[in-house]
């Protein structure tokens, strides 16, 4: 257990809809990481959080959004789904922005669109 | 283009062979870690490495950073099927933790 906690852990929903990815870092971690995984890409970075703030932005798509809370948790929202957002989300968590790369992963949502 | 290319993507032998995955880059990293990710899970930790030339064993892994810290190499001996799985590499740059395809390793009995 790698104390990381995301929900759902399965969402199937249709084309054109939003939803909306959870996530609790580990106790004591400030900083909260989103990735998108998909067989043929492997694990692309969306986007960073530190503390509250927009840390670092990597492939995220205009009609993707996230946020951290005061309480540190995040959501990931996805909006005008496509069937092509299909994917295992993941979010993973680190002390601080530091760049040692070391991350504690949540076992991921997993997000079909009809 | 691929920031951090895995090699080979696929790879399945005997129990008790010894193996070696790679993870290239054209860039220098601060900073390279190795990942192990089980189907349905979230990749997990395995190692850090941060000096160029830097050798780090977990029992029968060892990791490698090259001297340059632009690669890494794992090398697994006498592999066992519970070291099946999907091995990552990843990188952090500009605040960024970038991540290979991985090597989808499967161990045979």
């Amino acid at each position: 257990d790698s104390g990381v906690t995301q929900t759902p852990k399965h969402l199937i929903t249709a084309t054109g809809q939003r939803v909306t990815l959870r996530c609790s870092p580990r106790s004591g971690d400030l900083s909260v990481y989103w990735y998108q995984q998909s067989l043929d890409q492997g694990l692309q970075f969306l986007i960073q959080y530190y503390n509250g703030e927009e840390r670092a932005k990597g492939n995220i798509l205009e009609r993707f959004s996230a946020q951290q809370f005061p309480d540190l948790h995040s959501e990931l929202n996805l909006s005008s789904l496509e069937l092509g957002d299909s994917a295992l989300y993941f979010c993973a968590s680190s002390v601080g922005p530091h760049k040692t790369g070391e991350l504690f992963f949540g076992e991921g949502s997993r997000l079909t669109v009809l | 283009t691929q920031l951090l290319e895995q090699s080979p993507q696929f790879l399945s032998i005997q129990e008790g062979e010894n193996l070696t995955v790679y993870c290239n880059s054209s860039s220098v990293f601060s900073s390279l870690q190795w990942y192990r990710q089980e189907p349905g899970e979230g990749p997990v930790l395995l190692v850090t490495v941060v000096t160029g030339g830097e050798v780090k064993k977990l029992k029968r892994l060892t990791f490698q950073f090259g001297d340059a810290r632009k690669d890494s190499s794992l090398h697994i001996t006498a592999a066992q099927p519970g070291d099946t799985g999907l091995y990552l590499c990843a990188g952090a740059r500009d605040d960024k933790i970038i991540f290979g395809k991985g090597t989808r390793l499967h161990i045979l009995p």
